[in-house]
């Protein structure tokens, strides 16, 4: 069965951490860029994060650069988002995405996650 | 960052109508990168269309995509009760990749 699990979301106070983690199955991970995409109950996606599927080509939105780190384990079919430093602006449904095919992270989307919810709030 | 600019915001149309949704972006996005997805309520989006007028694996042939430059279409042909939901573009040209706020396509 070809998947994405998110994981890790939760409430946490404004600066606060949490790191968001995604394994996947049923296709070669290891080929494939990654990403995350948020949205907000009721509003549009966002995207947040992207990283090559060697893990040497990172992105990130300006918004979330210098408090976000993307990652990647290939052994273990992972994914991670580690969030510092959270504001009530990032309360979103984050989703783990697979890139359709080519080499980079920037490509259409052609699976998702079912999304871990992360809310900001004191 | 590329603004995409979705209209209309929501299409009220009655099953077999067909549906036309534009995305119209703010500077040049190649062809070769532009996608639209679909999303019903409480799922995750679903890719549609990528490289503006590529189905993408198992979306049947009454999805169409066209388009070029900034100016960029989704045409359903006749709807289908499962196709009312909320449609978004997507540039995977510019970087950020950007999305638009969507259209929502209710049954009238």
């Amino acid at each position: 069965d070809v998947k994405l699990v998110e994981s890790g979301g939760g409430l946490v106070r404004p600066g606060g951490s949490l790191r968001l983690s995604c394994v996947a199955s049923g296709f070669r991970f290891d080929d494939y860029g990654m990403n995350w995409v948020r949205q907000v109950p009721g509003k549009g996606l966002e995207w947040v994060a992207g990283i090559k599927w060697n893990g040497e080509n990172i992105g990130y939105e300006d918004s979330v650069k210098g408090r976000f780190i993307i990652s990647r384990e290939n052994t273990k079919n992972s994914v991670f988002l580690e969030m510092n430093n959270l504001r009530a602006e990032d309360t979103a449904l984050y989703y783990c995405v697979k890139i359709r095919a080519y080499s980079g992270y920037a490509d259409a989307f052609d699976l998702w996650g079912q999304g871990t919810q992360v809310t900001v709030s004191s | 960052e590329t603004v995409l600019t979705q209209s209309p915001g929501t299409l009220s149309l009655s099953p077999g109508e067909r549906a036309t949704l534009s995305c119209r972006a703010s500077e040049t996005v190649s062809s070769d990168y532009l996608a639209w997805y679909q999303q019903r309520p409480g799922q995750a989006p679903r890719l549609l269309i990528y490289a503006s007028s590529t189905r993408a694996t198992g979306i049947p042939d009454r999805f169409g995509g066209s388009g070029s430059g900034t100016d960029f279409t989704l045409t359903i042909s006749r709807l289908e009760p499962e196709d009312f939901a909320v449609y978004y573009c997507h540039q995977y040209h510019n970087s950020p990749m950007t999305f638009g706020l969507g259209t929502k396509v209710e049954i009238k």
